[in-house]
């Protein structure tokens, strides 16, 4: 079974600076997909950027940016010019590319963002 | 095009009762997922649904049960309700393209109080 881990729970950063969350996961597959999702205070989970792990190139969505290091099993995300409303829990995901097409997600345990004006 | 919508919003229970919580995935989407988010657990697949048809299933006890009808609209079903049951249910809809990334939208939740 696959898991995925987030070591740290919690994390501050200062307005306009830049953070980086690091999740790391275990798994025997070689295809699949790896997700950022972030759920505000409003409880309503948002994606924040996914990768393919077939693709070597780093996925990239304006501010947020991925490492994704396939040897190691680590993907961490980067959030680079931090705003107010980035404050968020943070989960990290995996979801298998094979079971007959099934969506399902393993998340980690989360992270809780806050961003200090 | 309106987002995925879960009902009721709030629940309380007691021990015992059983409860049906609902989830409208956006138009046209044909897969909807369940989630069950704790505070111990984190967030726990329960089960998908695609066109009708269970397509996987999560580790949970057979008191928690689900259906999708062929509007796409999803329920699931949790018996004999345990205070451990106490949490957030997501759903989550997407569009299978087949073989394609497809973006998992989520709800925002019924939240479950079991006293």
């Amino acid at each position: 079974a696959q898991t995925v881990t987030q070591s740290q729970p919690e994390m501050s950063v200062q307005e306009a600076e830049t953070v980086t969350l690091s999740c790391t996961y275990d798994t025997s597959e070689s295809d699949y997909y790896l997700f950022w999702y972030k759920q505000p205070p409003s409880r309503q989970m948002i994606l924040v950027i996914r990768q393919e792990a077939y693709k070597q190139q780093n996925a990239t969505e304006n501010r947020f940016s991925v490492n994704f290091q396939k040897a190691a099993k680590s993907f961490s995300l980067k959030i680079s010019d931090s705003q107010l409303g980035d404050a968020a829990m943070y989960f990290c995901a995996y979801r298998s590319a094979g079971e007959g097409g099934s969506e399902k997600l393993v998340f980690g345990k989360g992270m809780k963002l806050t961003v200090n004006p | 095009k309106a987002g995925v919508t879960q009902t009721p919003r709030y629940l309380i229970k007691t021990r015992g009762q059983q409860v049906t919580l609902s989830c409208s995935p956006i138009s046209g989407h044909r897969s909807v997922s369940w989630y069950q988010q704790t505070p111990g657990q984190g967030l726990q697949f329960l089960f998908e649904y695609f066109s009708e048809t269970q397509r996987n299933k999560g580790n949970f006890p057979g008191r928690f049960s689900g259906r999708q009808f062929s509007n796409s609209r999803s329920e699931m079903n949790v018996s004999t309700l345990e205070l451990g049951d106490s949490a957030l249910y997501l759903c989550a809809s997407s569009l299978p393209t087949g073989g394609a990334l497809e973006t998992q939208y989520f709800g925002p939740g019924t939240r479950l109080l079991v006293l």
